[in-house]
């Protein structure tokens, strides 16, 4: 399996355009998790989805955030409009089941920069 | 969300045992204890995790003491691949969430 798959690597965009950001989990995996990165404040959860199913979106910090899961192999995170202080690398994980002794895989991460 | 503390920095001869710390006197019953490694750049790697009694596989050891309050993670021959900084986590697992706190910043040394 190649693993959970993030794109775009890396992605520059002005302050107050619309940003996706894309996951695919590994295959047969049914939770799915989005984390933001920054130097300030680490490693944030911001929503996990269990089943396709939002669970927990409490991390998400602003209505400008939303992310979807319309099937089993396919998320986003979409920020609309961004802000220069989005810029942060976020990353998708996805493990085979909540609630079970299982680990999170994660992908390498989108670099987001919002000038 | 984060109930471990971890020292914010250590270092390690290249080839000798990594002995990493971490505190969670808050755990509870059903909580296990994860570590996780965040190599620069890269995502976070999964390492071990255990709920009471200890634990091995081929990337460390994992300890736990007897009232669950604190765990050791060792690894047995530090190399300079193992450079990264190193995650403890408990998590009951209902949701499979992990809230990463700041973690130890490993140093192996040549």
């Amino acid at each position: 399996d190649a693993g959970v798959i993030q794109s775009p690597r890396h992605e520059v965009t002005e302050m107050g355009q619309e940003v996706t950001l894309r996951c695919k989990p590994i295959s047969g995996h049914n939770s799915l998790f989005w984390y933001r990165q920054t130097m300030m404040r680490g490693l944030e959860l911001l929503i996990y989805f269990n089943n396709n199913v939002p669970i927990d979106d409490s991390g998400m910090p602003e209505d400008r955030f939303s992310a979807k899961m319309p099937n089993a192999s396919f998320s986003t995170l979409k920020i609309q409009p961004s802000e220069p202080r989005d810029s942060a690398v976020y990353f998708c994980a996805s493990s085979p089941w909540a609630g079970m002794n299982t680990e999170a895989f994660f992908g390498q991460g989108t670099r987001l920069t919002v000038v | 969300d984060a109930k471990t503390t971890q020292p914010p920095s250590m270092d390690c001869a290249e080839g000798r045992a990594a002995n990493l710390p971490c505190n969670h006197s808050t755990i509870s019953g059903n909580e296990y204890v994860y570590w996780y490694r965040q190599i620069h750049s890269q995502g976070p790697q999964y390492i071990i995790h255990g709920l009471k009694n200890n634990e091995t596989n081929e990337m460390a050891s994992l300890i736990i003491t007897e009232d669950r309050k604190s765990s050791t993670l060792i690894l047995p021959h530090a190399t300079l691949r193992d450079t990264a900084v190193y995650y403890c986590i408990v998590s009951a697992n209902t949701g499979n969430q992990f809230y990463f706190g700041t973690g130890t910043s490993l140093t192996v040394i040549p």
